[in-house]
């Protein structure tokens, strides 16, 4: 068990729709990151937060936002949801979010856009 | 930005050696990380590069080269339990945001 908890598990949704994932970091882990991993694909980086800030963006569509609260928990929002979408949405954490701390992996949440 | 390139798939069988390459080329380098990733599981730390050199942890290690923007990952031993993804990682110029490689799937074989 990393110690990240990620909420919900699967989610199923139809195209057009709006769905929010939930990401809880490790304990004392001030940096979220966001990761897109669709099928047989490699680990997309979407975004990263440190200490509530916005820190690292990659690829991230416009149709996407992410947020870290103050309480260091952290909010994918998918909207205008595409087929494409579909894929296991990881979210990871680590003391710093520099140098050689690692990322500690949450389970992700599978998401199916029907 | 970062790209790294690792092949695809290795197959070996139960107790033979593996080693899963990986080039990189980024703008900064802040060390080269190692992830495993068993199927559709959540990937989990497995070693960290900053130096040139080799870092043996049980049965995996892992080797850097800085200059040749080059380092591996080696698994002996090999048990079933292995088949996974691994994947190699590096950060960008500014020590921020973390960027996978494409992954290698290794199937150990009876």
């Amino acid at each position: 068990d990393s110690g990240v908890t990620q909420t919900p598990k699967h989610l199923i949704t139809a195209t057009g729709q709006r769905v929010t994932l939930r990401c809880s970091p490790r304990s004392g882990d001030l940096s979220v990151y966001w990761y897109q991993q669709s099928l047989d694909q490699g680990l997309q980086f979407l975004i990263q937060y440190y200490n509530g800030e916005e820190r690292a963006k990659g690829n991230i569509l416009e149709r996407f936002s992410a947020q870290q609260f103050p309480d260091l928990h952290s909010e994918l929002n998918l909207s205008s949801l595409e087929l494409g979408d579909s894929a296991l949405y990881f979210c990871a954490s680590s003391p710093k979010g520099t140098g050689n701390s690692p990322l500690h992996f949450g389970n992700g949440t599978r998401l199916t856009v029907t | 930005g970062q790209s790294l390139e690792q092949p695809s798939e290795v197959t070996a069988v139960e107790g033979a050696i593996v080693q899963i390459n990986c080039t990189y080329q980024t703008s900064g380098f802040y060390g080269l990380s190692w992830y495993q990733q068993h199927d559709g599981g959540a990937p989990t730390f497995l070693s960290y590069n900053a130096l040139d050199g080799l870092e043996e942890t049980g049965r995996f290690s892992s080797f850097l080269s800085r200059s040749d923007s080059y380092g591996y990952l080696l698994l002996q031993e090999l048990q079933m339990k292995d088949s996974a993804s691994y994947f190699c990682a590096v950060r960008d110029e500014d020590d921020y945001k973390l960027s996978f490689g494409a992954g290698t799937t290794v199937t150990v074989r009876a």
